[in-house]
């Protein structure tokens, strides 16, 4: 089984649609977070959390919101989709008891029409 | 605010060595992290340099040096499996999350 999945994998969506991309982790990291991935611009931080009660704003976060549900669960939701939100997400875990590595989930590819 | 520098495109044959730079500008730099994206595939973690010198894994090895805000990845004995996308990426001190650069992609040809 994926140490990091997400969930769904593909999504269509209506601009002004609310939308919610999970992300679930069974390697026991503490930290998780949330990139999104256009062409040519690489992986830009949406959102990251050290901890359940640690909610942290990346360099893009505005049209963007989060969850911390537990320390396994971080979602991230589109409160009203935009065309400029299409995009590939990632969620990524690591520990910070651990190396400096960051692992990725599979990637929720997103498109608003 | 952080910014890196890195060439958009690198093609090379198979069995070559090839090297590809990153240049990063930060406050508080902590470490210089490098990734490998297939097409259509997740990034997967290569290397991690903090400190000044080399990191040898494999047919993969990194270099940092910290006064000149710069670090390579160099690839040695490229297979076509290479062929991808690879990202530097920094962590500063004062942000405790990762600034990743836009990417180079590497083609390998036989």
């Amino acid at each position: 089984d994926a140490d990091v999945t997400q969930t769904p994998r593909n999504r269509i969506t209506k601009t002004g649609k609310r939308i919610m991309l999970e992300c679930s982790q069974t390697k026991g990291h503490d930290r998780m977070y949330w990139y999104r991935q256009d062409p040519g611009l690489g992986l830009r931080l949406i959102y990251y959390s050290f901890d359940v009660k640690d909610i942290n704003k990346g360099e893009i976060s505005d049209g963007y919101s989060v969850s911390r549900q537990a320390q396994a669960k971080f979602s991230l939701s589109l409160e009203s989709a935009i065309p400029n939100q299409t995009a590939l997400y990632f969620c990524a875990t690591s520990d910070s008891r651990g190396s400096h590595e960051q692992f990725f989930g599979p990637g929720t590819r997103l498109t608003v029409l | 605010g952080q910014s890196l520098e890195q060439p958009s495109e690198v093609t090379a044959v198979e069995g070559a060595i090839v090297q590809i730079n990153c240049t990063y500008q930060t406050s508080g730099f902590y470490g210089l992290s490098w990734y490998q994206q297939h097409d259509g595939g997740a990034p997967t973690f290569l290397s991690y340099n903090a400190l000044d010198g080399l990191e040898e894994t494999g047919r993969f090895s990194s270099f940092l040096s910290r006064s000149d805000s710069y670090g390579y990845l160099l690839l040695q004995e490229l297979q076509m499996k290479d062929s991808a996308s690879y990202f530097c990426a920094v962590r500063n001190t004062g942000r405790r999350a990762l600034t990743f650069g836009s990417g180079t992609r590497l083609q390998v040809q036989p």
